[in-house]
């Protein structure tokens, strides 16, 4: 399977501003999903968007989606000493014999300063 | 929720034997899971896709008889890792869907250390 791509690969940025991930892969999808990964630990899903939306909030975090140019892209908006971790967009294709297989992109590393 | 854990969260153990991960889901049945690798400061790499009662779908490049899977229940599946080499030394980490569902939930992922 072949990986998509994250810009940038590390963020940093002071408490209270926003951070903008992107993402970008490279086949046609089903479902792009979000999730977030603290230092050695698992993956917590944060949001899935359908490749029929074009954008979808959860709290604090916005999500679109630009299925004309493989894209996503996640906003993270006021952000916190805790949301500092890796995240990842993953890929589904939602049909097939791997219809539930998701494939990950390389992660952005956010760091926030309080 | 959806919770899933695994276990050991982390084990040394030395060349040429084997470590068996378990991988649960808590409360909920899990129709399929995964086995995923992690290096450090890199992404995840699916090794091999489960589904309850029937073999592992192993992705290219993963060797199946080194990596045994066994999806035993709707709640259950464990990776074991044979006759290891340091090269394994990795981060393992599992994940569940719900029947139905894309979203996977994951397990808090175990250490493994051959030395």
């Amino acid at each position: 399977s072949q990986q998509g791509e994250e810009d940038p690969q590390a963020l940093s940025i002071q408490e209270g501003e926003n951070a903008t991930m992107n993402c970008s892969y490279k086949t046609s999808i089903n479902n792009l999903q979000w999730y977030r990964q603290n230092s050695g630990r698992g993956l917590v899903h944060l949001i899935l968007i359908r490749s029929n939306e074009r954008e979808k909030h959860s709290g604090r975090l916005r999500v679109t989606l630009d299925t004309s140019k493989k894209s996503s892209s996640l906003l993270i908006t006021a952000s916190r000493a805790a949301d500092t971790a890796s995240y990842f967009c993953a890929s589904g294709l939602g049909s097939g014999a791997g219809s539930y297989q998701l494939t990950f992109g390389k992660g952005t590393k956010l760091s926030v300063i309080p | 929720g959806a919770v899933v854990s695994q276990h050991p969260s982390w084990v040394i153990c030395k060349s040429g034997t084997s470590v068996k991960i378990e991988c649960r889901s808590l409360d909920f049945q899990a129709t399929t899971m995964f086995w995923y690798r992690q290096f450090p400061k890199q992404s995840l790499m699916l090794m091999a896709t489960s589904n309850e009662g029937s073999k592992a779908t192993y992705e290219q490049g993963v060797e199946k008889d080194k990596f045994l899977i066994n999806h035993a229940s709707l709640t259950l599946s464990t990776l074991t890792v044979t006759s290891a080499h340091p090269e394994d030394s990795s981060f393992y980490i599992c994940s569940a869907n719900r029947r139905g569902s894309y979203e996977q939930y994951f397990g808090p992922g175990t250490r493994l250390t051959v030395t």
